[in-house]
């Protein structure tokens, strides 16, 4: 079946400008995560959802960054008046339960590689 | 917070020599995961340990917990040139202060031919 899916690929945004990034999860995956890669480094947790509840966004850097799962399927990552040191690879990843001592896999995203000019 | 590092940050091996990935954890883990990242791609999932001194083995990957659970080894025997890519443990510490993973600092392996 398809993956996890992500859009657009790529983003060049002028600084100041909002963007928005798109995330389609595989079906059924009750879990959504949103992760920002820096080049050369591990990807760094934003916020996670489980089905349309945002459980945890502790690690969005601002209050520029909203993201939201309005019916629990499609996610959409915002961000606000976008500053230079955004610039990065935003990976979305989802998986079939929710986080516990056992975790379920997270299928990953090809990512949105945003530039900030 | 938490952290999880990893060494070495780069390897260099030629085809057919072994390699090995440490991982380590500030705090005790729920359980760890092993990803792999191809260049220009995205994470994909590899293998999950969940239990003290646990081994999991997949064809020529060997994943290792260790006996506290705060720390993870891969070893990759032979390696050979499909074994390109960076590798990252990612560890959770349910019911600790956040129940997210937190992904390592990540080994990047190249091989020779």
């Amino acid at each position: 079946g398809a993956g996890v899916s992500q859009s657009p690929r790529y983003k060049v945004a002028k600084r100041g400008q909002d963007v928005a990034l798109r995330c389609d999860p595989i079906s059924g995956h009750v879990s959504l995560f949103w992760y920002q890669q820096a080049l050369g480094q591990g990807p760094e947790f934003l916020t996670y959802f489980q089905n349309e509840a945002q459980l945890d966004k502790s690690g969005l850097p601002s209050d520029r960054f909203f993201a939201e799962r309005p019916e629990g399927s499609v996610s959409t990552l915002k961000i606000q008046r976008t500053q230079q040191e955004d610039s990065a690879v935003y990976l979305c990843a989802s998986s079939l339960g929710v986080p516990g001592p056992l975790s379920y896999e997270q299928y990953f995203g090809p990512g949105t590689r945003l530039t900030v000019t | 917070g938490q952290q999880v590092m990893q060494i070495p940050q780069y390897q260099h091996v030629q085809e057919g020599e072994d390699f090995t990935t440490y991982c380590n954890s500030s705090t005790t883990l729920s359980n760890i995961q092993w990803y792999k990242q191809r260049p220009g791609g995205h994470p994909v999932f590899l293998i999950q340990l969940v239990k003290s001194g646990e081994v999991k083995k997949q064809k020529r990957l060997t994943f290792q917990f260790g006996e506290a659970k705060k720390n993870s080894s891969l070893h990759i025997t032979a390696t050979q040139t499909t074994d390109v890519g960076t590798y990252f443990c990612a560890g959770m510490n349910y019911g600790g202060a956040t129940n997210k993973l937190i992904f390592g600092t990540g080994t990047l392996l190249a091989v020779q031919p």
